[in-house]
């Protein structure tokens, strides 16, 4: 089944260490966003790529990264987590911007210690 | 900044109960999706409201696009303890933005 992929689904990081989570998507759509959720929280939106276009949101901090090689994969990197940035990462993919709404993977929960 | 609120944030229910919950935005909309949260996974769409006043269904679930644009219902009829989870809605604006604004998540907890 088409779908969207996120590995790993549990990650346990050292604060200050850098860490990468990654997201696959075999449904061929031009846009990947990447959303932070914290508990009992709305997912919030870090940025997005459409196709090889970065939009970074206003407010996410800069220890937060993005790159996407290809179509297929996302990367998000963050270069120094702290304890804050303990949250359920979420990667989407839709068509266009926009649209049909998203296709969410699985998250990756992430904790800092 | 738009901002979406839902309402009720939690609420329990017994089983076969129906339950109603909405959406609502200090914007106008021009699109409204409702997604489904279960415990550690992503969200999954339920349903997609393209046109004020729509009424869509998905099973034992309905949907409808507020004819203000402003909001959006969602009901479940009969429910189930497979309920169970975070139902968020989401809205686009007619700035021609892409973002979807998520909203604040209602809890939903079945008594079977």
């Amino acid at each position: 089944d088409a779908m969207v992929i996120q590995n790993p689904r549990y990650q346990v990081t050292q604060f200050g260490k850098p860490v990468t989570l990654s997201c696959s998507q075999t449904l061929n759509h031009n846009v990947m966003y990447w959303y932070q959720q914290k508990s009992s929280q709305a997912p919030k939106l870090l940025f997005h790529y459409y196709d090889k276009d970065f939009n970074n949101e206003a407010d996410t901090p800069d220890n937060f990264q993005s790159r996407r090689p290809n179509t297929s994969f996302c990367f998000l990197d963050i270069r120094s987590p702290g304890l804050g940035d303990a949250a359920m990462y979420l990667c989407a993919t839709s068509i266009t911007l926009g649209g049909d709404g998203y296709t969410f993977g699985s998250g990756t929960r992430l904790t800092v210690v | 900044g738009q901002q979406l609120n839902q309402s009720p944030q939690s609420m329990f229910i017994q089983e076969g109960e129906d339950v109603s919950m909405n959406c609502t935005s200090s914007s106008i909309f021009n699109t409204w999706l409702w997604y489904k949260q279960d415990p550690g996974e992503g969200p999954v769409l339920l349903i997609a409201l393209y046109k004020a006043g729509e009424l869509t269904s998905n099973g034992r679930l309905t949907a409808q696009f507020g004819i203000t644009r402003k909001d959006s219902f969602l009901n479940i009829s009969a429910s189930i303890p497979s309920d169970v989870g975070i139902y968020f809605c989401a809205g686009s604006s007619l700035s021609g933005t892409y973002k979807y604004i998520f909203g604040t998540g209602t809890r939903l907890k079945v008594l079977a």
